[in-house]
């Protein structure tokens, strides 16, 4: 069984369009959790941060965490087609050493 | 300040020949992640340094790779010889502090196409 489950998509909204992304996981001891966006032929850059349970917004962006139900979700309201990438879900324990990511979800805003 | 610098970008070699990446973390930072990313699937923790010290080579698959970083500063991975199932995505990451992972910046990756 995988660590971390993300369905790779892909997903097409149009603009505008509220996107849901969402991460399932297995392992309790992880505390820390993460959104990252990776464009073509880039690495994975840091979008949304998130300790324990909890909501944490930024801007069009909302992080959730759900460790009762193991289950992690990003919101993208008033989506922008330079929102099109891939956006991977993390996670990691109090050690922090080791990530453990979701395959990606692919994400395109159409005009 | 600069960022996470790997190269090269993308490199083709033949199956049992030998290739080294290199990754040059952001200055400062201790701490120096490798991970891969094979095709089709999730990205992949390979290994973790503290300055020149090994952490954690628990992802390291096999003894056909071999990672260093001396003085602390860039880190090289090499493989050899190089087999088909090595071709995949290598990024690199560094961070100052590993608590939590908050920090870590990644490189572009260096992609490995092994034929």
């Amino acid at each position: 069984q995988k660590e971390v489950e993300q369905d790779p998509g892909p997903l097409s909204v149009p603009e505008g369009a509220i996107v849901s992304l969402n991460c399932t996981y297995s392992n309790s001891a992880f505390q820390y959790f993460m959104w990252y966006r990776q464009y073509s032929r880039k690495g994975p850059e840091l979008l949304m941060y998130t300790y324990s349970s909890g909501n944490k917004e930024d801007g069009r962006f909302t992080a959730q965490v759900d460790k009762s139900s193991k289950y992690i979700s990003l919101f993208i309201r008033d989506s922008q087609p330079s929102d099109s990438a891939t956006y991977l879900c993390a996670m990691t324990s109090n050690t922090g050493n080791q990530f453990y990511f979701g395959t990606g979800t692919s994400l395109t805003v159409i005009p | 300040e600069a960022g996470v610098t790997q190269f090269p970008s993308h490199s083709v070699i033949e199956k049992g020949q030998t290739v080294t990446l290199r990754c040059d973390p952001i200055s400062g930072h201790d701490n120096l992640y490798w991970y891969r990313r094979v095709m089709g699937k999730e990205i992949k923790f390979l290994l973790h340094f503290v300055k020149e010290s090994k952490q954690d080579e628990s992802g390291m698959p096999n003894n056909r790779f071999l990672a260093e970083r001396t003085g602390g500063t860039y880190s090289t991975l090499k493989v050899q010889p190089a087999e088909l199932e090595d071709s995949g995505v290598y990024f690199c990451a560094s961070s100052q502090d590993r608590t939590g992972g908050y920090g870590y910046t990644f490189g572009s990756g260096t992609r490995l196409t092994v034929v």
